[in-house]
């Protein structure tokens, strides 16, 4: 089926350092979607983006992260400056032209914050 | 709290047998359910949904029931084997701007 690619596929970085995270949607999906699973916990959603704009975000999605998707490249996750509470691993996920919940996942990336 | 809970943390189940998987939810606005299948490092992937306007669906050995009044869902495979062992993820979602809300999941396994 359609698939989703993240890069990298794991990051370990020091407390304060920015760190972007890469998603390769589905070529014909246009609203993308970024999950935050910390271990042990149930995946909960962070942001989701459709047509250069942000059109929801949660409580976790926090002043430090930021969300793009320059000319049809990657769509990114940016923190800036990272917290240890940022350790996770982050989903990036994508649906259908028009919204849906059909939504494909990436295989995430764990970020470790040190 | 937890808006989509599976109080089980795993299950297992013999080759051949019913998996049934369960799933509460909170929110009266979720209108889509579904269930996700995932291996370690891999994608969550989707393998069954319903819309709210239903109670049952079937596609091959799964069959999604949602109990509205109740405020719960469930996956049942039957005839189950040992490829199906993963975690499962139940997860709804409702309103406007299609955010999912999953829970912690339900770690199947099938034995021989």
């Amino acid at each position: 089926g359609p698939k989703v690619l993240q890069i990298p596929s794991h990051q370990i970085i020091d407390m304060g350092q920015m760190v972007t995270l890469n998603c390769d949607p589905v070529s014909n999906h246009l609203y993308f979607y970024w999950y935050k699973q910390i271990l042990g916990q149930q995946m909960e959603f962070l942001v989701n983006f459709y047509n250069g704009k942000v059109m929801e975000k949660s409580k976790l999605f926090k002043d430090q992260f930021s969300v793009e998707r320059p000319d049809g490249s990657y769509f990114t996750l940016k923190i800036q400056p990272t917290a240890l509470e940022d350790s996770a691993v982050y989903f990036c996920a994508s649906s259908f032209l028009g919204g849906s919940y059909e939504q494909y996942f990436g295989p995430g990336t764990r970020l470790t914050v040190l | 709290g937890q808006q989509v809970k599976q109080s089980s943390p795993s299950l297992t189940v013999q080759e051949g047998g019913i998996s049934i998987l369960n799933c509460d939810y909170e929110n009266d606005m979720f209108d889509y359910f579904a269930w996700y299948k995932k291996y370690p490092d891999n994608s969550p992937t989707l393998l069954i949904s319903v819309r709210s306007n239903v109670d049952k669906r079937e596609d091959g050995r799964l069959t999604v029931f949602l109990n509205k009044s109740g405020k719960h869902f469930s996956l049942h495979i039957t005839a189950s084997q040992p490829e199906d062992t993963a975690v499962y993820l139940c997860a709804a979602g409702g309103g406007s701007n299609y955010k999912l809300t999953f829970g912690k999941g339900t770690l199947l396994t099938v034995t021989p």
